[in-house]
């Protein structure tokens, strides 16, 4: 069965710093997708980044970029120029293509951005 | 752009009362997934539904049924609602074949 492991309950950073969460996974697909969710209070679940597993390159998405290993099974967002609007808890998310689509989610990490 | 609607947003309900809630999906998706988030935790997935077939199942209880109806929209029904049955219910929508899931605002669901 798939797992997914976020091990930083809570980080913090100074606006405008670079900060890195981390995330890892077991799988025995060889083909799948991770992604980051944003769930700020609204308690929505926004999409942030995905990555495809058969892509070496990293995705980015502005501010948002990933470091996706995968030979470690290692999946970490990195956030750049953090803003005030980025507190949120961050889900990272599994799902493989030999079955059926469903997500498999991390605990979340909790971040807050300090003014 | 359409996205997906939940209703309703809030619900209170008390023990061993029944609960319906509603997932209207993004038009033309053909998926619909349900999640459950408790306090503090992540989002756990129920069961899903592709074209008004159940396409699999998490670990929902027995006490939840739900399907898919022809228009799409997808329906969970909770009965003998208990204290822990109190969450963030979440529903996404998805085109087969595509990876991405649209997700809803989610229904909260207060058993007193």
């Amino acid at each position: 069965a798939q797992t997914v492991t976020q091990s930083q309950p809570e980080m913090s950073v100074q606006e405008a710093e670079t900060v890195t969460l981390s995330c890892t996974y077991d799988t025995s697909e060889n083909n799948y997708y991770l992604f980051w969710y944003k769930q700020p209070p609204s308690r929505q679940m926004i999409l942030v980044i995905r990555q495809e597993a058969y892509k070496q390159q990293n995705a980015t998405e502005n501010r948002f970029s990933v470091n996706f290993q995968k030979a470690a099974k290692s999946f970490s967002l990195k956030i750049s120029d953090s803003q005030l609007g980025d507190t949120a808890m961050y889900f990272c998310a599994f799902m493989g293509t030999s079955g059926t689509y469903k997500y498999i989610f991390g605990t979340g990490t909790r971040l807050k951005v300090l003014a | 752009a359409a996205g997906v609607i939940q209703s309703p947003r809030h619900l209170i309900k008390e023990k061993r009362e029944t609960a319906t809630l509603k997932c209207y999906p993004i038009p033309r998706h053909d998926t619909v997934y349900w999640y459950q988030q408790g306090p503090g935790q992540d989002p756990q997935f129920l069961i899903s539904f592709y074209e008004k077939m159940q396409s699999d199942k998490g670990s929902i209880p027995d006490r939840f049924s739900a399907q898919q109806f022809s228009d799409y929209h997808s329906e969970l029904n909770m009965s003998s609602l208990e204290l822990g049955d109190s969450a963030l219910y979440f529903c996404a929508s998805s085109l087969a074949g595509l990876y991405e899931q649209y997700f809803g605002p989610g229904t909260r669901l207060t058993v007193t």
